[in-house]
């Protein structure tokens, strides 16, 4: 398996600008995750979906932060508008409850905002 | 609050040194604690997985322990190597939400 893939892997956005990113998790696995890692604040959990439905966003700073999953192969997180302070690393993980919810991280964005 | 604590949050050491990094959790109410590696610059990789029923697991040089009455867990890397050098995160798994440690910057130096 090729892993949890992201896209894009930098983003240099100004501020106001719309970004999204996006996550394709491993095959098979249920569980979906974005984190975003800052110097300050570390890892973070943002949003987790389970079947495609979203189950905990409590994470997610403000109503400038959205997430979706169309489908178990697929998953977008949307900055409108984006600021400066939005600058961090997102990643994306999966996880599989008969792999005993051992989380894989894709590589992460690298988010700048100008 | 559930909260995870690494201690030390630097470590220098020698080449062939054993060393230990150190985790600390206050919820012991925990599904099973993660060890990961994080390069400069890159993404998470899983060292080790333990369950909340285990003591430890063991991967090559690695070993990782979990007491968690206490609230501990500790990551054992014997023979350590320059390519060892990189930030070591330790994460507990609360239901469906993985809470991580700042993370121990590990420098092995040659």
């Amino acid at each position: 398996d090729a892993g949890v893939i992201q896209s894009p892997r930098h983003e240099v956005t100004e501020m106001g600008q719309e970004v999204t990113l996006r996550c394709k998790p491993i095959s098979g696995h249920d569980y979906l995750f974005w984190y975003r890692q800052t110097m300050m604040r570390g890892l973070e959990l943002l949003i987790y979906f389970n079947n495609n439905v979203p189950i905990d966003d409590s994470g997610m700073p403000e109503d400038r932060f959205s997430a979706k999953m169309p489908n178990a192969s697929f998953s977008t997180l949307k900055i409108q508008p984006s600021e400066p302070r939005d600058s961090a690393v997102y990643f994306c993980a999966s996880s599989t409850t008969v792999s005993y919810n051992e989380q894989f991280f894709g590589p992460g964005t690298r988010l700048t905002v100008l | 609050k559930q909260e995870v604590t690494q201690i030390p949050a630097a470590l220098s050491v020698p080449e062939g040194e054993n060393l230990v990094l150190n985790c600390s959790f206050t919820d012991s109410a925990i599904y099973n604690l993660q060890w990961f590696r994080q390069d400069p610059g890159k993404g998470l990789t899983s060292l080790l997985l333990i369950q909340s029923s285990q003591r430890e697991q063991t991967s090559g040089r690695l070993n990782a322990s979990l007491d968690k009455s206490s609230g501990r867990s500790t990551l054992y890397i014997a023979a350590s190597q320059p390519g060892d050098s990189a930030t070591y995160l330790c994460a507990v798994l609360y239901g469906n939400k993985l809470v991580f440690g700042a993370g121990t910057i590990l420098r092995v130096k040659s």
